[in-house]
C-alpha cells in the first residue's frame, strides 16, 4: 500500500500570504496525484488533478507540482474561503490512498 | 445539472448489513469509474472500493474486502456499495465519486452501534 504522507498536519497563515502543503508518497506514483479542498460539512472539493492541472472552476492562485514521490501544493496569495483541510490522493496502484490531511488555519 | 446522490445510511448494529445507492444524473454514467470514499467522524478521507465502466473490475481496501460487494446497474444509472459484518469502525460518512473525482455525493452517514 502507497503511504502518502502530508506535512505540516497543520499550517497558520494569514490571508494574502502564500501556503505550501506537502505531499510525500512511500513510493512513486507517477503524476497520479490529486489534491483535494474540504470544508466542514462538505464533500470534498477536487483541486489538481494529475500532480499539476487545475481541475474546472479552480482559481489560478491554486498551482500543484511534482512527480513520483514529492508533491507540493501552493496558493499563491490566500483568501479567506482557503481555510480548509486540504487532502492529496494516489490513483496509480491498488488500494488507492489518501494522505491525512493538512488543516490551513486562519492565524 | 452534473449530480451524485447518495441513499441508504442510518443506524445498524453491529453485525448487520447494509447497502448504499448512489443515484447519477446529468452525465454519462457508463463511461466512468465508479468509486466509494469514506470519512469517519472527525477523521480524514478512506479510499472504499471502485468499479469500472462495465462492472468487471473491481477493487476495495482491506478492511473491508470479502464482507462488501461494489455494483453498478448502468441502465439505472446507479452505483450500489454493499457491506456486511459490520463493526463500529465501519461508523462514517460515505460518499459516492465519478468523472475522476471531480464529481461527489453529498454523502450518507452510516452509524454502526447498538
Amino acid at each position: 500500500e502507497v503511504v502518502l504522507t502530508q506535512s505540516p498536519a497543520t499550517l497558520s497563515l494569514s490571508p494574502g500570504e502564500r501556503a505550501t502543503l506537502s505531499c510525500r508518497a512511500s513510493q512513486s506514483v507517477s503524476s497520479y496525484l490529486t489534491w483535494y479542498q474540504q470544508k466542514p460539512g462538505q464533500a470534498p472539493r477536487l483541486l489538481i488533478y494529475s500532480a499539476s492541472n487545475r481541475a474546472t472552476g479552480i482559481p489560478a492562485r491554486f498551482s500543484g507540482s511534482g512527480s513520483g514521490t514529492d508533491f507540493t501544493l501552493t496558493i499563491s496569495s490566500l483568501e479567506p474561503e482557503d481555510f480548509a483541510v486540504y487532502y492529496c490522493h494516489q490513483r496509480n496502484n491498488w488500494p488507492q490512498t489518501f494522505g491525512q490531511g493538512t488543516r490551513l488555519e486562519i492565524k | 445539472e452534473v449530480q451524485l446522490v447518495e441513499s441508504g445510511g442510518g443506524l445498524v448494529q453491529p453485525g448487520g448489513s447494509l447497502r448504499l445507492s448512489c443515484a447519477a444524473s446529468g452525465f454519462t454514467f457508463s463511461t466512468y469509474w465508479m468509486s466509494w470514499v469514506r470519512q469517519a467522524p472527525g477523521k480524514g478521507l478512506e479510499w472504499v472500493a471502485s468499479i469500472n465502466q462495465g462492472g468487471s473490475e473491481k477493487y476495495y481496501v482491506d478492511s473491508v474486502k470479502g464482507r462488501s460487494t461494489i455494483s453498478r446497474d448502468n441502465a439505472k444509472n446507479s452505483l450500489y456499495l454493499e457491506v456486511n459484518s459490520l463493526r463500529a469502525e465501519d461508523t462514517a460518512v460515505y460518499y459516492c465519486a465519478s468523472r475522476g473525482y471531480e464529481t461527489w455525493g453529498q454523502g450518507t452517514l452510516v452509524t454502526v452501534s447498538s
